[in-house]
């Protein structure tokens, strides 16, 4: 079966330091991943996926099929930043379904 | 980006009534819609994909009967609740996947109280 595990539901880090958000997910085959944010009172986002290899926002994750996680990181955390942050699989191909992670809610404190 | 609207964002509702939950993509044509469900401090959790012109195809463990969901358009779908009880008292996000998009769009929610 598959599934997404943030094993952090609350994190908290000053200003201006590194932050890391952990994802790891189960699945047999080659998945898809995602990062969702969502600011308050805002509706759920994509911030980015694996297959862009992009930065969005200073935020990067990279797909680590051996460790089986796509963990997100921002060198310098912002007060922007604080927000609900869901790691998300896409299960099937074609059928565009999407697991999601338990969401960490990431405190920046100035 | 593409917007997708929900109605109405918040409803209360006696046991034993229905409800019926509006998702709409403004901008675009929503080949698939998506709803979840997501209980407080909980994560989103699949129930149902739901095709345009065709029957939606439910998660394991969602009654289809319970949860009738109707996309009869490209713009709409529509998620009702049949019966409800207050244990299906929960957010109700969807979501909206447009044939000239990669990722899905979501609503901005209802919230549905049973009493």
């Amino acid at each position: 079966a598959q599934r997404v595990t943030q094993p952090e539901k609350l994190l908290s880090v000053f200003k201006g330091a590194p932050v890391e958000l952990k994802c790891n997910y189960s699945y047999s085959g080659s998945p898809e991943l995602f990062w969702y944010v969502q600011y308050s009172r805002q509706r759920l986002q994509l911030l980015l996926r694996h297959i862009s290899r992009e930065s969005i926002k200073g935020f990067t994750a990279d797909l680590n099929k051996g460790e089986t996680s796509f963990h997100l990181k921002k060198p310098f955390a912002q007060e922007e930043d604080s927000a609900m942050y869901y790691c998300a699989l896409m299960a099937e191909f074609g059928a565009q379904k999407l697991v999601f992670g338990q969401g960490t809610r990431l405190t920046i404190n100035p | 980006g593409a917007v997708v609207s929900q109605h109405p964002s918040w409803v209360i509702c006696k046991s034993g009534t229905s409800v019926k939950i509006e998702c709409r993509s403004l901008d675009f044509q929503a080949t698939t819609m998506f709803w979840y469900r997501q209980f407080p401090k909980q994560s989103l959790m699949l129930m149902a994909t739901s095709n345009e012109g065709s029957k939606a195809t439910y998660e394991q463990g969602v009654e289809k009967d319970k949860f009738l969901i109707n996309h009869a358009s490209l713009t709409l779908s529509t998620l009702t609740v049949t019966s409800a009880h207050p244990e299906d008292s929960s957010f109700y996000i969807c979501s909206a996947l447009g044939s000239s998009y990669n990722e899905q769009f979501f609503g901005p929610g209802t919230r549905l109280t049973v009493l």
